[in-house]
């Protein structure tokens, strides 16, 4: 089974406007951390924000905030006010507790490539 | 603070031939993993090392390996280079176990390998 699922191959938006990738994951630990990275087409990862499993509050970090569910195990990226810049793919990422065989793993999705246009 | 750097960027290798990728982490973090990502598998975990060991794995074959050296840079290596091995290499490095799972990668620019 798939531990992270982006149903999204690819998404557009009109710049300026919101956009919201999803993210749905599959864990049966309690303890987990979800991660957004931005890839251009240079190919750098680029860490955008972090929720704990824990945490009761949404993660923001500036135009980016982390729509966190935990019931529907739904981790869905909000991008606001979408810039040009913002083109590129976009992957969500799990951290399981640490255990023998997960240590360090990160589990990635596919992958959304989001186009913003003027 | 500078961030991860991997060496080198780009390269060029035939069949049958080894390689070695670096990779330095940023300063302070003990934990270095490695990644593959092609277009038809993603992203994939090679394997993970903190502290000179290593401590995770994923499923790839033996020509596979690395090491981490006592200032937590890192190399990879991948013998009888196959066809299938061209893809974007990436190491990401991390404070390690302390942080548990809020513990974040940051990544390098990647080192493309082309096998021809």
């Amino acid at each position: 089974a798939q531990k992270i699922t982006q149903t999204q191959p690819g998404m557009f938006v009109q710049e300026k406007e919101a956009v919201t990738l999803d993210c749905t994951y599959d864990t049966s630990d309690q303890s987990y951390g979800l991660f957004w990275y931005k890839q251009p087409s240079s190919g750098e990862m680029i860490f955008l924000i972090y929720q704990g499993s824990y945490d009761e509050q949404n993660a923001t970090e500036g135009r980016y905030s982390l729509n966190f569910q935990k019931a529907r195990k739904s981790a869905n990226l909000v991008i606001s006010a979408s810039q040009l810049g913002d083109s590129a793919m976009y992957f969500c990422a799990m951290r399981e507790a640490d255990r023998g065989s997960t240590l360090g793993r990160l589990y990635f999705g596919r992958g959304t490539q989001l186009t913003v246009w003027p | 603070k500078a961030g991860v750097t991997q060496t080198p960027r780009y390269l060029i290798k035939t069949r049958g031939q080894q390689v070695t990728l670096s990779c330095s982490p940023i300063s302070g973090h003990r934990s270095v993993s490695w990644y593959q990502q092609t277009p038809g598998q993603g992203l994939q975990f090679l394997f993970e090392y903190f502290s000179e060991t290593q401590r995770n794995k994923g499923n790839f074959p033996g020509r596979f390996s690395g090491r981490q050296f006592s200032n937590s840079r890192s190399e990879m290596n991948v013998s009888t280079l196959e066809l299938g091995d061209s893809a974007l290499y990436l190491c990401a490095s991390s404070l390690g176990s302390i942080a548990g799972v809020s513990d974040t990668q940051y990544f390098g620019p990647g080192t493309r390998l082309t096998v021809l």
